[in-house]
């Protein structure tokens, strides 16, 4: 299975942009790059994913570097309520059976001081 | 809209002790999943589901059972309770399993075995 490497945790200020980096030195050409958040006491919550292409949503942004062995999700300003553990995940492009199940980390847990 | 709604929230049980995790979703989703979260870790794979009838093993699968009698639910059985599976339960459930299809989670049960 593919492996994602994260720090372990970062601080941020609220109202401040957020980068919050992702390795994945081992990637293949069908992996997708999936990222998902975790806010307290609830269950993951989908935040965006990408191929090869930058993204971008109403949730966040995703840069993904050229060779795909790294990529960095950016909340561009960011709130209390964006305190959470941020799990960048690859995934499989194939159909059915297992492919494409989630592998979870232990991903990177982000504070937002007012 | 309910999404993934699992029931209880909160359980305990004693050792040897059986109980079912309900869940169901509302969103007319093929698949279905159920993970463990144990703390300060992701999240691992215990069964999915890709339709009625039809389940597999996930990473994590000893000592739990799963049945999928309807596109709706997808209950989480565990027979004869142990310590160790003490955790934090999640159901999820996707459309499809296609790489750009997120998973939708629920709120999760959380259980202790004493």
């Amino acid at each position: 299975d593919a492996k994602t490497t994260q720090p372990n945790s970062m601080e941020s200020n609220e109202e401040e942009p957020v980068h919050l980096p992702c390795n994945h030195s081992t990637i293949s050409g069908t992996d997708y790059i999936h990222w998902y958040r975790q806010l307290p006491s609830q269950g993951p919550e989908y935040v965006i994913h990408g191929l090869t292409s930058n993204v971008n949503n109403r949730m966040a942004s995703l840069a993904i570097a050229e060779d795909r062995k790294s990529s960095t999700l950016i909340l561009h300003r960011a709130t209390l309520r964006d305190a959470a553990v941020y799990y960048c995940i690859l995934r499989d492009e194939g159909y059915g059976g297992s492919q494409g199940n989630l592998i979870f980390g232990k991903g990177t847990k982000l504070s937002v001081k007012p | 809209n309910a999404g993934v709604t699992q029931t209880p929230k909160f359980r305990i049980l004693k050792i040897g002790q059986s109980m079912t995790l309900q869940c169901t979703q509302d969103m007319n989703h093929n698949y279905m999943y159920w993970y463990r979260q144990d703390p300060g870790m992701g999240l691992k794979l215990i069964y999915y589901s890709v339709g009625a009838g039809i389940t597999d093993k996930g990473e994590v699968p000893n000592g739990y059972n799963v049945s999928r009698s309807t596109t709706e639910d997808f209950p989480l059985r565990l027979e004869l309770a142990a310590p160790s599976q003490t955790s934090v339960y999640f159901c999820a459930s996707s459309f499809i399993q296609l790489s750009n299809q997120p998973q939708h989670f629920g709120d999760g049960t959380r259980l202790s075995i004493l």
